[in-house]
């Protein structure tokens, strides 16, 4: 496609409840990064894909989160148990790879737990 | 780990006036620099970039960036603004030599008054 794609836009979900969240990148981007960005802060670093692995995940907040990119392009950031906290806009961002390579993001998926 | 500071969370600018929002950042090796924009109802785009060389950058719609290496600093700035650059604004800053895990400031939102 034409830029990085995230579905749904927007997910209301309940307390407890599990969610998954997709990423569609560039077509040719290698390099796929979840963000989350809460209201009144900057993008947050979650977690960074080469390829099919994730190279840092030192960013997932806690066990509840987890991401997968199976087959190195559309990739789905999980949440179990979701918790009033985890709302927030979760933002995806791809790239060609390697240093000095800019990151293309997309609209993001508005997350709110009810 | 690194850190961004952007000091103005608000900005309110009468058009034809000239813009600098703050931009500091916490580190001790050598970084790339970015500023992002994120018009209303859109997604984050890239402004401008420095990687290395002249500390003074040009990015699109007449916007200029100032690498101050011995103050840690990278301000935004634009001669004369205009309403369509009523946007928020991030700073975001990586390390060289890998891939491109960024740390964002917290933002600025400038708003432009005909």
């Amino acid at each position: 496609g034409a830029g990085v794609s995230q579905t749904p836009s927007n997910k209301v979900t309940e307390k407890g409840k599990y969610v998954e969240l997709r990423c569609d990148p560039i077509s040719g981007h290698t390099a796929l990064y979840w963000y989350r960005q809460s209201l009144g802060q900057g993008p947050e670093f979650l977690i960074y894909f080469q390829g099919t692995g994730a190279a840092d995940d030192s960013g997932l907040p806690n066990d509840r989160f987890f991401a997968v990119r199976p087959e190195g392009s559309v990739s789905t950031l999980k949440i179990q148990r979701t918790e009033r906290g985890d709302s927030a806009v979760y933002l995806c961002a791809s790239s060609k790879g390697g240093d000095g390579t800019e990151a293309f993001f997309g609209q993001g998926t508005r997350l709110t737990v009810v | 780990a690194q850190s961004v500071s952007q000091h103005n969370h608000h900005v309110i600018l009468s058009e034809a006036a000239s813009l600098e929002l703050g931009c500091n950042y916490s580190y001790g090796g050598t970084v790339n620099l970015f500023w992002y924009v994120q018009y209303p109802g859109q997604h984050l785009q890239l402004l401008l970039k420095y990687f290395s060389g002249d500390p003074l950058v040009k990015g699109i719609k007449g916007f200029e960036a100032e690498f101050i290496k011995s103050k840690f600093s990278f301000n935004l700035r634009k001669p004369s603004v205009q309403w369509s650059d009523t946007a928020e604004y991030f700073c975001a800053v990586t390390l060289t030599g890998g891939y491109q895990k960024v740390t964002f400031g917290t933002g600025t939102k400038l708003q432009v008054i005909p």
